[in-house]
């Protein structure tokens, strides 16, 4: 079965330095894959995406990541966390091939900032 | 602006009542989605409808019931059925974004059982 796999339950980061949170996926093929950000109480909102071309995309409020074939691996990145990024992150991937396009998510990581 | 709206935002129900969580989107997306989401877990899909008066279970449908009579809108009733429906349950709908589907999430409800 496909599943999404972030190691990650809780990470922190002090403000001002850099992030990485990890995010890997099974599956032979290339899924779409996409990165969500959680405030509390709040819905989801996306953060970016791939499908396709760059291995490195661009998100909002300054994150990227890179999918990394090899590795399975669709790593989010940001070089300097602000105290506003705390929040909850999840991965998701859209697995094409399953006949009908659904996400599967990861069980999130929660980034706390100190200051 | 386009969006989804999910109401109530919280929701306190006896034991052995049916509650139904609403949720209306006016993005024009043909498919919508239930999720529950409990801590730890991630989210998890209750329910999936890909076009007005069609849907299908998701993982966990069990103890829950939609419907979809409008494009725009796909109410979840959480009946008395489930065994622990406390939780922060999520509505999404899914449209075409630079050539790949994108969810678009409405800010849920808290559905606590007293």
């Amino acid at each position: 079965a496909q599943s999404v796999t972030q190691p990650d339950i809780h990470i922190t980061v002090s403000e001002g330095a850099s992030l990485e949170l990890r995010c890997n996926y099974s599956y032979g093929a290339t899924p779409y894959l996409f990165w969500y950000v959680q405030s509390p109480g709040q819905g989801l909102q996306l953060l970016l995406k791939y499908f396709s071309g760059d291995t490195l995309v661009q998100g909002i409020k300054g994150f990227e990541a890179e999918f990394k074939r090899s590795q399975s691996s669709f790593n989010l990145r940001k070089p300097s966390v602000h105290w506003s990024d705390a929040a909850e992150y999840f991965c998701a991937v859209d697995y094409v091939n399953t006949g009908f396009q659904k996400l599967v998510f990861g069980t999130g990581t929660r980034l706390l900032v100190s200051p | 602006d386009g969006g989804i709206t999910q109401s109530p935002k919280y929701l306190f129900r006896k034991e052995g009542q049916n509650v139904t969580l609403s949720c209306e989107q006016n993005l024009n997306h043909d498919a919508m989605y239930w999720y529950r989401q409990d801590p730890g877990q991630g989210l998890r899909l209750i329910y999936y409808s890909q076009i007005v008066n069609d849907f299908q279970k998701g993982d966990i449908a069990e103890g829950y019931s939609v419907s979809r009579e409008k494009k725009e809108s796909f109410p979840l009733t959480v009946t008395s059925a489930q065994k622990n429906p406390t939780a922060f349950y999520l509505c999404a709908s899914m449209g075409k974004e630079s050539g790949a589907n994108v969810l678009t999430f409405g800010a849920g409800s808290r559905l606590t059982v007293l």
